[in-house]
C-alpha cells in the first residue's frame, strides 16, 4: 500500500522569504503522479503543482517549484517570495497509474503542513 | 479550471435523521466522482469512488449502508448519510474527474455536517 508522510505539522515564514515543505512517500509502483494541494481557511482544495514520476525535470508553477527525488521517494515543495495569501494547509498527495495507462484516480494524502506567512 | 459545486455548504440535523449532500460538475462531464471525509485539523480520507451509472466502490472501513452514494448522471453525485449520529459530524468533500483525464480532479467547496 502507498503511504505519504509529511513530517512538518506546522511551519511559518516571513513574507517575501522562501520556504520548503517536505514530503516523502512509499510505493512499489513505477508509474504515478505526485501533487501538492493547498487548503486555505475557506477549505476549498486548490491544486498547486503536479509531477509525473516518469519526468526527471522538476515541475514549476510561478513561485512554486518541487524537488522530486524518485530514488529517495521525496517530493518537496518550495515556495518563493511567500505572500500572505499562501497561508494555508498544504497536502502532498500520491496517485497510482495503471501500467496500461489511465488511473482510477484515487488520491492518497499526507497529513498536511500548516503554513503561516507572517507580515 | 473546471467548477464543482456542493450543496448544502453546511447542515445541522438531529440524531437519527438522514442527510443528502449533492455534488455537481458545472461545466464538464464527470465520469468519476470521489467522496472524502475530513475531520478537524486532519487530512482527507477517501470514502468511496463512483463511476457514472455504476455502484460506488467503498474504501475499507466505510459502511456502505450508512453512506449511500448515487452517481446517476454525468454531472451529479449524491451522498446520503443515513441515520446520522454525532460521530458522523465532519467535513465532507467531493471531487470530480472528467472523461480521459487522469491527472487532475476538481474539488467541491465541501459540506460541514453537524449532527446533534
Amino acid at each position: 500500500a502507498q503511504t505519504v508522510t509529511q513530517s512538518q505539522p506546522e511551519m511559518s515564514v516571513q513574507e517575501a522569504e522562501t520556504v520548503t515543505l517536505s514530503c516523502t512517500y512509499d510505493t512499489s509502483e513505477n508509474n504515478y503522479y505526485l501533487f501538492w494541494y493547498k487548503q486555505p481557511p475557506s477549505r476549498q482544495m486548490i491544486l498547486v503543482i503536479r509531477q509525473e514520476a516518469y519526468k526527471q525535470q522538476n515541475a514549476t508553477e510561478n513561485r512554486f517549484s518541487v524537488n522530486f527525488q524518485k530514488a529517495a521517494k521525496s517530493f518537496s515543495l518550495k515556495i518563493s517570495d511567500s505572500q500572505l495569501g499562501d497561508t494555508a494547509m498544504y497536502f502532498c498527495a500520491f496517485m497510482r497509474l495503471s501500467p496500461y495507462g489511465g488511473s482510477q484516480g484515487n488520491l492518497i494524502f499526507g497529513k498536511g503542513t500548516k503554513l503561516s506567512v507572517k507580515p | 479550471g473546471a467548477v464543482v459545486s456542493q450543496h448544502p455548504s453546511w447542515v445541522i440535523c438531529k440524531s437519527g435523521t438522514s442527510v443528502k449532500i449533492e455534488c455537481r460538475s458545472l461545466d464538464f462531464q464527470a465520469t468519476t466522482m470521489f467522496w472524502y471525509r475530513q475531520f478537524p485539523k486532519q487530512s482527507l480520507m477517501l470514502m468511496a469512488t463512483s463511476n457514472e451509472g455504476s455502484k460506488a466502490t467503498y474504501e475499507q472501513g466505510v459502511e456502505k449502508d450508512k453512506f449511500l452514494i448515487n452517481h446517476a448522471s454525468l454531472t451529479l453525485s449524491t451522498l446520503t448519510v443515513t441515520s446520522a449520529h454525532p460521530e458522523d459530524s465532519s467535513f465532507y468533500i467531493c471531487s470530480a474527474r472528467g472523461r480521459g483525464v487522469w491527472d487532475e480532479q476538481f474539488f467541491g467547496p465541501g459540506t460541514r455536517l453537524t449532527v446533534l
